[in-house]
């Protein structure tokens, strides 16, 4: 199957900072990828859509100005989160499809804000 | 409302001791039903892809079948490393941003 890199696996920052995760296709190109958000005992809950070359699309309830997204080219895609507070603590997840709606994940990045 | 519901949410079994995993739906239009396993700490890890009522696939120990409201992942002679957490997702508008997860089912088996 396509490979799909996220990084970094895991990630503690301060109050108040920002951080930014990476999501790379491999060994294709991915002109969407998209990103979740898992919560402990929940489903995966899709944030937004990553268009290259375009703005992303945000799910309703997600804020766009704390998780900016950028999808820089076919291969890479990046969430940024702003100004991270502790409930921004979780676990992020991108994937990427060859075959819509055929998704192949990330490792996933487990954020930790003290 | 489009709904996924996976049970149990959690299940033990001994090593060898055979068991099946539900996913229920209630998706008006169905385009896909996905399995995906997850491992604690990293993002799901697809298994399988099922487009209609009757159809089946295979994989090692594993075996998915649909019918019109329901999916099922039956495990056979499971072993220690088939423990993850099992999730199901439900495509109901042919693109990956209408998929719906259920919330899993995590899978023990004890040796």
């Amino acid at each position: 199957g396509a490979v799909v890199s996220q990084h970094p696996s895991r990630v503690i920052c301060k109050s108040g900072t920002s951080v930014k995760i990476e999501c790379r296709s491999l060994d294709f190109q991915a002109t969407t990828m998209f990103w979740y958000r898992q919560f402990p005992k929940k489903s995966l809950m899709l944030m937004a859509t990553s268009n290259e070359g375009s703005k992303a699309t945000y799910e309703q309830g997600v804020e766009k100005d704390k998780f900016l997204i950028n999808h820089a080219s076919l291969t890479l895609s990046t969430l940024t989160v702003t100004s991270a507070h502790p409930e921004d603590s979780s676990f992020y997840i991108c994937s990427a499809s060859l075959r819509d709606p055929q998704a192949f994940f990330g490792q996933g990045t487990r954020l930790t804000v003290v | 409302e489009d709904q996924v519901t996976q049970s149990p949410e959690a299940l033990r079994l001994q090593e060898g001791e055979s068991s099946s995993l539900n996913c229920s739906y209630t998706v008006s239009g169905l385009r896909g039903l996905f399995w995906y396993r997850q491992d604690p700490g990293k993002g799901p890890e697809f298994l399988f892809t099922l487009y209609s009522a009757g159809e089946e696939k295979e994989k090692e120990r594993l075996k998915a079948t649909l019918t019109k409201k329901e999916s099922f992942l039956h495990i056979t002679a499971p072993k220690p490393e088939d423990s993850a957490t099992y999730l199901c997702a439900v495509d109901y508008g042919g693109s990956q941003g209408n998929l719906i997860f259920g919330k899993g089912t995590k899978l023990s088996v004890k040796p």
